[in-house]
Protein backbone atom coordinates (compact mmCIF):
# COMPACT_ATOMS: atom_id res chain seq x y z
CA UNK A 1 0.00 0.00 0.00
CA UNK A 2 0.80 3.73 -0.96
CA UNK A 3 2.23 5.61 2.10
CA UNK A 4 1.58 9.28 2.86
CA UNK A 5 2.59 11.21 -0.31
CA UNK A 6 3.96 15.14 -0.47
CA UNK A 7 4.57 16.83 -3.36
CA UNK A 8 6.76 19.18 -3.87
CA UNK A 9 9.69 17.48 -2.07
CA UNK A 10 11.80 20.79 -2.20
CA UNK A 11 11.05 24.02 -2.68
CA UNK A 12 12.91 27.51 -2.87
CA UNK A 13 10.49 30.89 -2.23
CA UNK A 14 11.76 34.37 -1.72
CA UNK A 15 10.30 37.10 1.35
CA UNK A 16 6.83 37.97 0.86
CA UNK A 17 5.84 34.81 -1.64
CA UNK A 18 2.97 32.57 -0.60
CA UNK A 19 3.26 28.50 -1.28
CA UNK A 20 1.13 25.87 -1.48
CA UNK A 21 2.05 22.67 -0.14
CA UNK A 22 0.04 18.99 -0.63
CA UNK A 23 -0.49 16.09 1.07
CA UNK A 24 -1.91 12.66 0.02
CA UNK A 25 -3.02 10.27 3.06
CA UNK A 26 -2.71 6.36 3.24
CA UNK A 27 -5.88 5.21 1.22
CA UNK A 28 -8.88 5.18 2.96
CA UNK A 29 -7.47 7.20 5.87
CA UNK A 30 -9.37 10.45 6.85
CA UNK A 31 -7.81 12.47 9.33
CA UNK A 32 -4.84 14.71 8.17
CA UNK A 33 -2.19 16.81 10.99
CA UNK A 34 0.19 19.03 9.13
CA UNK A 35 3.57 19.95 10.97
CA UNK A 36 6.48 22.45 10.71
CA UNK A 37 10.10 20.96 11.94
CA UNK A 38 12.32 23.58 11.66
CA UNK A 39 16.19 22.42 11.31
CA UNK A 40 17.39 21.22 14.81
CA UNK A 41 13.73 21.28 17.00
CA UNK A 42 10.99 18.92 17.22
CA UNK A 43 7.72 18.95 15.06
CA UNK A 44 5.45 21.85 15.90
CA UNK A 45 1.84 21.28 15.16
CA UNK A 46 0.07 23.45 12.87
CA UNK A 47 -3.30 22.36 12.06
CA UNK A 48 -5.54 19.00 11.73
CA UNK A 49 -8.41 17.76 9.60
CA UNK A 50 -10.82 15.38 9.85
CA UNK A 51 -13.36 14.73 7.55
CA UNK A 52 -13.08 17.68 6.07
CA UNK A 53 -13.42 19.75 9.08
CA UNK A 54 -10.73 21.70 11.25
CA UNK A 55 -9.88 19.81 14.06
CA UNK A 56 -7.19 21.82 15.60
CA UNK A 57 -4.68 24.38 14.97
CA UNK A 58 -1.56 25.23 16.45
CA UNK A 59 0.28 28.53 17.45
CA UNK A 60 0.88 29.57 14.10
CA UNK A 61 -0.24 33.19 12.58
CA UNK A 62 -3.16 33.50 10.71
CA UNK A 63 -0.82 33.40 7.01
CA UNK A 64 -0.76 29.40 7.80
CA UNK A 65 -4.16 28.14 6.56
CA UNK A 66 -4.88 24.70 5.38
CA UNK A 67 -7.76 22.66 3.68
CA UNK A 68 -8.69 19.23 3.21
CA UNK A 69 -10.57 17.88 0.24
CA UNK A 70 -13.15 15.17 -0.59
CA UNK A 71 -11.22 12.85 -1.46
CA UNK A 72 -9.03 13.63 2.27
CA UNK A 73 -5.58 14.98 0.59
CA UNK A 74 -4.79 18.19 1.98
CA UNK A 75 -3.48 21.55 1.57
CA UNK A 76 -0.96 23.69 3.39
CA UNK A 77 -0.93 27.40 2.30
CA UNK A 78 1.51 29.76 3.75
CA UNK A 79 1.27 33.85 2.79
CA UNK A 80 3.90 36.91 2.88
CA UNK A 81 6.75 34.19 3.52
CA UNK A 82 9.18 34.76 5.96
CA UNK A 83 12.79 33.21 6.35
CA UNK A 84 11.45 32.05 9.67
CA UNK A 85 9.17 29.93 7.43
CA UNK A 86 12.45 27.86 6.08
CA UNK A 87 11.39 24.55 7.16
CA UNK A 88 10.61 20.84 7.17
CA UNK A 89 6.63 20.50 7.07
CA UNK A 90 5.33 16.90 7.42
CA UNK A 91 2.04 15.77 6.63
CA UNK A 92 0.54 13.01 8.65
CA UNK A 93 -2.28 10.40 8.46
CA UNK A 94 -4.46 8.08 10.21
CA UNK A 95 -7.83 6.27 9.99
CA UNK A 96 -9.22 8.13 13.12
CA UNK A 97 -8.95 11.95 14.09
CA UNK A 98 -8.98 11.28 18.16
CA UNK A 99 -6.91 8.55 20.50
CA UNK A 100 -8.91 6.63 22.60
CA UNK A 101 -8.02 2.50 23.61
CA UNK A 102 -5.22 2.55 20.73
CA UNK A 103 -4.83 0.20 17.44
CA UNK A 104 -3.39 0.73 14.44
CA UNK A 105 -6.61 2.73 13.60
CA UNK A 106 -5.27 5.76 15.45
CA UNK A 107 -1.74 5.64 14.37
CA UNK A 108 -0.68 8.56 12.66
CA UNK A 109 1.84 8.07 9.68
CA UNK A 110 3.97 10.45 8.33
CA UNK A 111 5.26 11.66 4.54
CA UNK A 112 8.74 12.47 3.89
CA UNK A 113 8.10 16.08 3.91
CA UNK A 114 8.75 19.01 2.00
CA UNK A 115 11.67 21.12 2.62
CA UNK A 116 10.61 24.76 2.24
CA UNK A 117 13.77 27.57 1.84
CA UNK A 118 12.72 30.84 2.06
CA UNK A 119 15.15 33.18 0.57
CA UNK B 1 -0.12 23.11 28.63
CA UNK B 2 1.48 19.63 27.65
CA UNK B 3 6.14 19.82 27.61
CA UNK B 4 8.18 17.06 26.47
CA UNK B 5 11.78 17.52 26.91
CA UNK B 6 15.06 15.40 25.54
CA UNK B 7 17.48 16.52 27.93
CA UNK B 8 20.30 14.48 25.88
CA UNK B 9 20.65 16.50 22.51
CA UNK B 10 23.31 13.90 21.09
CA UNK B 11 24.89 10.61 21.96
CA UNK B 12 27.22 8.77 20.53
CA UNK B 13 28.10 5.35 21.01
CA UNK B 14 29.90 2.57 19.45
CA UNK B 15 28.26 -0.56 17.95
CA UNK B 16 27.03 -3.24 20.41
CA UNK B 17 26.81 -0.90 23.34
CA UNK B 18 23.49 -0.47 24.89
CA UNK B 19 22.05 3.23 25.27
CA UNK B 20 19.11 4.82 26.80
CA UNK B 21 17.07 7.89 25.56
CA UNK B 22 15.38 10.06 28.33
CA UNK B 23 11.84 11.64 27.91
CA UNK B 24 10.23 13.43 30.70
CA UNK B 25 7.26 15.09 29.98
CA UNK B 26 4.54 17.22 31.54
CA UNK B 27 0.61 17.21 31.32
CA UNK B 28 -2.15 18.43 33.49
CA UNK B 29 -4.35 15.38 31.90
CA UNK B 30 -5.17 11.90 33.49
CA UNK B 31 -5.60 10.48 30.40
CA UNK B 32 -2.81 10.89 27.78
CA UNK B 33 -0.73 9.45 25.18
CA UNK B 34 2.80 8.74 24.92
CA UNK B 35 5.13 7.94 21.60
CA UNK B 36 8.42 7.56 20.08
CA UNK B 37 9.23 7.92 16.41
CA UNK B 38 12.48 7.89 14.45
CA UNK B 39 13.72 9.75 11.95
CA UNK B 40 16.71 8.76 9.43
CA UNK B 41 18.10 11.39 7.38
CA UNK B 42 15.38 10.86 4.99
CA UNK B 43 13.11 12.81 6.88
CA UNK B 44 10.52 11.05 7.24
CA UNK B 45 9.11 10.05 11.07
CA UNK B 46 8.88 6.27 11.59
CA UNK B 47 6.45 5.17 14.20
CA UNK B 48 8.05 3.16 17.10
CA UNK B 49 5.80 2.85 19.82
CA UNK B 50 2.72 4.37 21.98
CA UNK B 51 1.97 3.80 25.54
CA UNK B 52 -1.79 4.53 27.12
CA UNK B 53 -1.43 6.60 30.35
CA UNK B 54 -3.63 4.06 31.67
CA UNK B 55 -1.65 1.24 30.69
CA UNK B 56 1.69 1.23 32.54
CA UNK B 57 2.68 -2.16 31.26
CA UNK B 58 6.69 -2.25 29.89
CA UNK B 59 7.53 -3.13 26.63
CA UNK B 60 9.97 -5.33 24.81
CA UNK B 61 10.42 -5.26 20.48
CA UNK B 62 13.45 -7.04 19.73
CA UNK B 63 16.39 -4.99 20.81
CA UNK B 64 13.98 -2.01 21.90
CA UNK B 65 12.58 -1.21 25.32
CA UNK B 66 10.49 1.20 26.37
CA UNK B 67 10.48 1.76 30.47
CA UNK B 68 7.19 4.06 31.26
CA UNK B 69 7.37 5.63 34.79
CA UNK B 70 3.98 7.65 35.86
CA UNK B 71 5.77 8.28 39.36
CA UNK B 72 8.53 10.25 37.66
CA UNK B 73 7.01 11.09 34.40
CA UNK B 74 9.74 9.80 32.28
CA UNK B 75 9.09 7.14 29.40
CA UNK B 76 12.97 5.93 28.07
CA UNK B 77 13.67 4.20 25.22
CA UNK B 78 16.80 1.56 25.54
CA UNK B 79 18.36 0.13 22.13
CA UNK B 80 20.25 -3.02 23.22
CA UNK B 81 23.03 -4.02 21.15
CA UNK B 82 23.21 -0.94 18.97
CA UNK B 83 23.53 -1.14 15.32
CA UNK B 84 25.25 1.84 12.88
CA UNK B 85 21.30 1.11 10.89
CA UNK B 86 20.00 2.53 14.45
CA UNK B 87 21.67 5.77 13.51
CA UNK B 88 18.88 8.79 13.29
CA UNK B 89 17.25 11.44 15.17
CA UNK B 90 14.70 9.67 18.07
CA UNK B 91 11.56 11.86 19.05
CA UNK B 92 9.37 11.54 22.11
CA UNK B 93 6.13 13.21 22.10
CA UNK B 94 2.61 13.56 23.84
CA UNK B 95 -0.59 13.68 23.23
CA UNK B 96 -3.54 14.61 25.27
CA UNK B 97 -7.14 13.11 25.91
CA UNK B 98 -8.66 16.10 24.12
CA UNK B 99 -6.54 17.18 21.74
CA UNK B 100 -7.49 14.91 18.88
CA UNK B 101 -4.69 13.37 17.45
CA UNK B 102 -2.25 16.38 17.80
CA UNK B 103 1.55 15.28 18.97
CA UNK B 104 3.99 17.90 21.61
CA UNK B 105 7.34 16.84 20.43
CA UNK B 106 10.46 16.85 22.36
CA UNK B 107 13.60 18.46 21.17
CA UNK B 108 14.96 15.51 19.64
CA UNK B 109 18.13 12.97 20.64
CA UNK B 110 20.28 12.60 17.74
CA UNK B 111 22.08 9.01 18.13
CA UNK B 112 25.10 8.30 16.30
CA UNK B 113 26.08 4.73 16.30
CA UNK B 114 29.84 4.21 15.37
CA UNK B 115 31.02 1.10 13.78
Amino acid sequence: DAGVTQSPTHLIKTRGQHVTLRCSPISGHKSVSWYQQVLGQGPQFIFQYYEKEERGRGNFPDRFSARQFPNYSSELNVNALLLGDSALYLCASSLQGRLGRGGREETQYFGPGTRLLVL
Amino acid sequence: AQKVTQAQTEISVVEKEDVTLDCVYETRDTTYYLFWYKQPPSGELVFLIRRNSFDEQNEISGRYSWNFQKSTSSFNFTITASQVVDSAVYFCALSERDAGNMLTFGGGTRLMVKP
